[in-house]
């Protein structure tokens, strides 16, 4: 399945956190979210085949990276204290869209 | 733009009472619908999915749901819901056309399973 580290962290406002995902074996999609909490998930980026083709309202800040070993990542710079929240990696293949999760990372900024 | 509303935020029944869970969604195109659930602290599972063909969708755990095109609904149900059932439940939509945009859920609800 879908695995992500770390579980969870914690960083001050202003630094700069990278999380990463490790995909479903042969998924060639991967997408990420921002669930901050008593919400629903909310879409940041997908990435399919290392080149990003479709974003959230997100800014520029949130950035990604995926490699050629089924692996990803999350980079997020310059934290705000609104960015604490649960973020959730799913991969997928085809074009039924169907997700899936891993367990998330918490993120807290203090 | 898409966008999903579950109309309930929480939702109380007793053990062994049927149970539905509303989800209206808005777009202007052919449409994926999905249904996850949200054990705490963990992340999402799924639970059923419309692509195309029958209205009547069967899922895990003994949820269905049943697409209505004209009341842009989804609504998911269970005959009979377990201690178990206690979770988060999130409705999504994407766009039939290959997904770029990811999914959009809404905001989810809490489905409080009484003994």
């Amino acid at each position: 399945g879908v695995t992500q580290s770390p579980t969870h962290l914690i960083k001050t406002r202003g630094q700069q956190v990278t999380l990463r995902c490790s995909s479903q074996s042969g998924h060639n999609t991967v997408s990420w979210y921002q669930q901050a909490l008593g919400q629903g998930p909310q879409f940041i980026f997908q990435y399919y085949r290392k080149e990003e083709n479709g974003r959230g309202n997100f800014p520029p800040r949130f950035s990604g990276l995926q490699f050629p070993n089924d692996s990803s990542e999350l980079n997020v710079n310059a934290l705000e204290l609104d960015d604490s929240a649960l973020y959730l990696c799913a991969s997928s293949f085809g074009e039924d869209n169907e997700q899936f999760f891993g367990p998330g990372t918490r993120l807290t900024v203090l | 733009a898409q966008s999903v509303t579950q109309l309930d935020s929480q939702v109380p029944v007793f053990e062994e009472a049927p149970v539905e869970l509303r989800c209206n969604y808005s777009s202007s195109v052919s449409v994926y619908l999905f249904w996850y659930v949200q054990y705490p602290n963990q992340g999402l599972q799924l639970l059923l999915k419309y692509l195309s063909g029958s209205t009547l969708v069967k899922g895990i755990n003994g949820f269905e749901a049943e697409f209505n095109k004209s009341q842009t609904s989804f609504h998911l149900r269970k005959p009979s819901v377990h201690i178990s059932d206690t979770a988060e439940y999130f409705c999504a939509v994407s766009d039939s056309g290959g997904g770029a945009d990811g999914l959009t859920f809404g905001k989810g609800t809490h489905l409080i399973i009484q003994p």
